[in-house]
């Protein structure tokens, strides 16, 4: 049991380069989300999704780009890179937690992304 | 937008010291997590607090939630280096829980 997978550990991107940051999870959670984590800034909500086929907007969306067509993948695109998308990365996946009766949340380890 | 404030931003403090974080907001949340965070690693979920006014204790480490659940406050007892990382709290508001609002989290370094 693996829990939330990203790849690429670390990546460097020149300005207007595309690419995907990927996460796979294997609990076979519904809810995965999408967050960017800025030094004095905290950990902000980009994008998620409560089951395939279904996304939604988050806190900070602009400039990604996401889709969910399988249980366990939840990757994120950026179309066009910019220097402000400079950020580490995190996913997670959020699991019904019956002793609380609240969700608990999965992070994965992230990706720690440059963008020249 | 809801808010978290947390306080201190930075603690250093020597092992075995007792130390206090606090997590405060001017709205109301059904229910707040604290998270661990440690250099190159996704936050790691500690406890969820409920019920306004709840205490809930894991080993050395206490938590509460506020009788009016605005606030929170994350207790170390005897700190140990291991106790080092950055604390996170966040709150779940909404009947859906799916959206964390995270504060900016304190960076707790214990010195040997």
């Amino acid at each position: 049991n693996a829990g939330v997978t990203q790849t690429p550990k670390f990546q460097v991107l020149k300005t207007g380069q595309s690419m995907t940051l990927q996460c796979a999870q294997d609990m076979n959670h519904e809810y995965m989300s999408w967050y960017r984590q800025d030094p004095g800034m905290g950990l902000r909500l980009i994008h998620y999704s409560v089951g395939a086929g279904i996304t939604d907007q988050g806190e900070v969306p602009n400039g990604y780009n996401v889709s969910r067509s399988t249980t366990e993948d939840f990757p994120l695109r950026l179309l066009s890179a910019a220097p402000s998308q400079t950020s580490v990365y995190f996913c997670a996946s959020s699991y019904w937690d019956f002793g609380t009766g609240v969700r608990g949340y999965t992070f994965g380890s992230g990706t720690r992304l440059t963008v020249v | 937008t809801q808010l978290l404030e947390q306080s201190p931003q930075f603690l250093s403090i020597q092992e075995g010291e007792n130390l206090t974080v606090y997590c405060n907001s001017s709205s109301v949340f059904s229910s707040l997590q604290w998270y661990r965070q440690e250099p190159g690693e996704g936050p790691v979920l500690l406890v969820t607090v409920v019920t306004g006014g709840e205490v809930k204790k894991l080993k050395r480490l206490t938590f509460q939630f506020g009788d009016a659940r605005k606030d929170s406050s994350l207790h170390i007892t005897a700190a140990q280096t291991g106790d080092t990382g950055l604390y996170l709290c966040a709150g779940l508001s909404g009947g859906s829980n799916y959206k964390l609002t995270f504060g900016k989290g304190t960076l707790l370094t214990v010195n040997p």
